[in-house]
């Protein structure tokens, strides 16, 4: 398996609250994603890096930023949580953004009261 | 994006072949078809891709008509194991970052191998 790591792995937090979750890779990937998963919706792209300092919008990215400082570490922040945020969250990395497969992390589950 | 069609749910019996269809008759010349799954609470893994040509790796075979419009993912000795959400994608160009491209999710085929 791929080396992701997602931490915390749930999280339960209050309604205005600011909330950072982190991915981790060992891999040195270059591409890294940020996903929810939500009943219905299937799997939706929130925002994604295609290098140190370099990310961009997915589809659903309103209330969310992104931080990548360094290849290993893409952090998704939630300024001021809200409930419609509860979900599960992915983190994906691939070492080309074009043929390579996207090797998905663990998910961590955020509970927003 | 080119959308994809796969049916809600089927049933397999554990040894046999599972048979995942797929239709995707918007898909462009240049667009790869990926297949995904999910079991349970888990992240979403990989299986295989494919452009025009049939493709075969160790988990599943992957059959491609000569129109593009419909794709099969074929697991050749279904388990157990097997059983989660299988995900039929076409890959879309994204951002204009050059050769990024995401993956759109759709709500897939839930596959349960019975005993």
């Amino acid at each position: 398996d791929a080396g992701i790591t997602q931490s915390p792995r749930h999280k339960v937090t209050e309604t205005g609250t600011p909330v950072t979750l982190r991915c981790h890779q060992t891999e040195n990937h270059r591409y890294m994603y940020w996903y929810r998963q939500d009943p219905g919706h299937g799997l939706r792209l929130i925002h994604y890096s295609y290098g140190v300092k370099d990310t961009d919008k997915g589809e659903v990215s309103d209330g969310y930023s992104v931080s990548r400082s360094k290849t290993e570490d893409f952090l998704l922040t939630l300024e001021s949580a809200t409930s419609s945020q509860t979900s599960v969250y992915f983190c994906a990395i691939s070492d080309r953004g074009g043929d390579n497969e996207q090797f998905f992390g663990p998910g961590t589950r955020l509970t927003v009261l | 994006d080119a959308k994809t069609t796969q049916p809600p749910s089927m049933d397999c019996a554990e040894g046999r072949a599972a048979n995942l269809p797929c239709n995707h008759s918007t898909i462009s010349g240049n667009e790869y078809v990926y297949w995904y799954r999910q079991i349970h609470s888990q992240g979403p893994q990989y299986i295989i891709h494919g452009l025009k040509n049939n493709e075969t790796n160790e988990m599943a075979s992957l059959i491609i008509t000569e129109d593009r419009k419909s794709s099969t993912l074929i697991l050749p000795h279904a388990t157990l194991r097997d059983t989660a959400v299988y995900y039929c994608i076409v890959r879309a160009p994204l951002g204009s970052g050059g050769s990024n491209y995401k993956l759109t999710f759709g709500k897939g085929t839930l596959l349960t191998v019975n005993p």
